[in-house]
């Protein structure tokens, strides 16, 4: 079975350090992989997207990059955090093929102080 | 943007009852999915709805898709308090690739026991 494991949990940072988040995929191959931010009480923003290794799409112009090393491993990153850059950040896959549902991972808080 | 908008956006019965929550889209899509969040975790995929589709029964759910009026309903009968959550709809855009879904803010509900 599939497995999606995400990583920290919850992270305090203070603004202007760097950020990593980690996302990896088990016990499939070549998922779309996938980036979202969540705002308290609100719904999913799609940060970014890769239908491939090396291939990233993004969809909100912002203080974050995302990189696609290896075909289960999605990492989010930023050079200098923002206090907006706070939220709920979720990673997500889906079966490279059409009308796929999304699994998601457990999230990770993050806290920009 | 969003697509989707949830209506209503919170919602409170007792455990018994039916919860009716209604998503309403803008444009045209290869398949709706309904969603479901628990606080602080990522979300799970309940039902997908194609558009050709009119209604789709999975256990206590029922999800009905009108393509005419761009608009769902996600029915939860006997309602239990585990189902207390917030509940998302999502479209699957026709015409967008890598299988990119466009989440609603979410119907919160509450179960009382």
């Amino acid at each position: 079975s599939q497995t999606i494991h995400q990583w920290p949990a919850t992270l305090v940072q203070p603004v202007g350090s760097p950020l990593s988040l980690e996302c990896t995929v088990e016990g499939t191959s070549n998922p779309n992989l996938y980036w979202y931010r969540q705002a308290a009480g609100r719904g999913l923003q799609l940060l970014f997207y890769s239908v491939g290794i090396g291939q990233i799409s993004s969809e909100v112009p912002q203080n974050l990059s995302a990189s696609r090393p290896q075909d289960r491993q999605f990492i989010l990153s930023s050079k200098k955090l923002l206090l907006s850059d706070s939220g709920f950040y979720l990673c997500a896959w889906t079966r490279n093929e059409g009308s796929s549902p999304l699994h998601f991972g457990n999230g990770t808080r993050l806290t920009v102080t | 943007s969003q697509q989707g908008e949830e209506d209503p956006q919170a919602l409170s019965i007792q455990e018994g009852e039916n919860a009716t929550m209604n998503c309403s889209y803008k444009t045209s899509i290869n398949n709706l999915q309904w969603y479901r969040q628990n606080s602080g975790r990522g979300l799970v995929h309940l039902i997908l709805i194609r558009s050709n589709e009119r209604e789709k029964h999975s256990g206590r759910l029922r999800v009905t898709l009108d393509t005419s009026k761009k608009s769902s309903s996600l029915l939860i009968t006997a309602s239990r308090a585990a189902d207390t959550a917030s509940y998302f709809c999502a479209t699957d855009d026709l015409g967008d690739a890598g299988n990119m879904l466009t989440f609603g803010g979410g119907t919160r509900l509450m179960v009382k026991p």
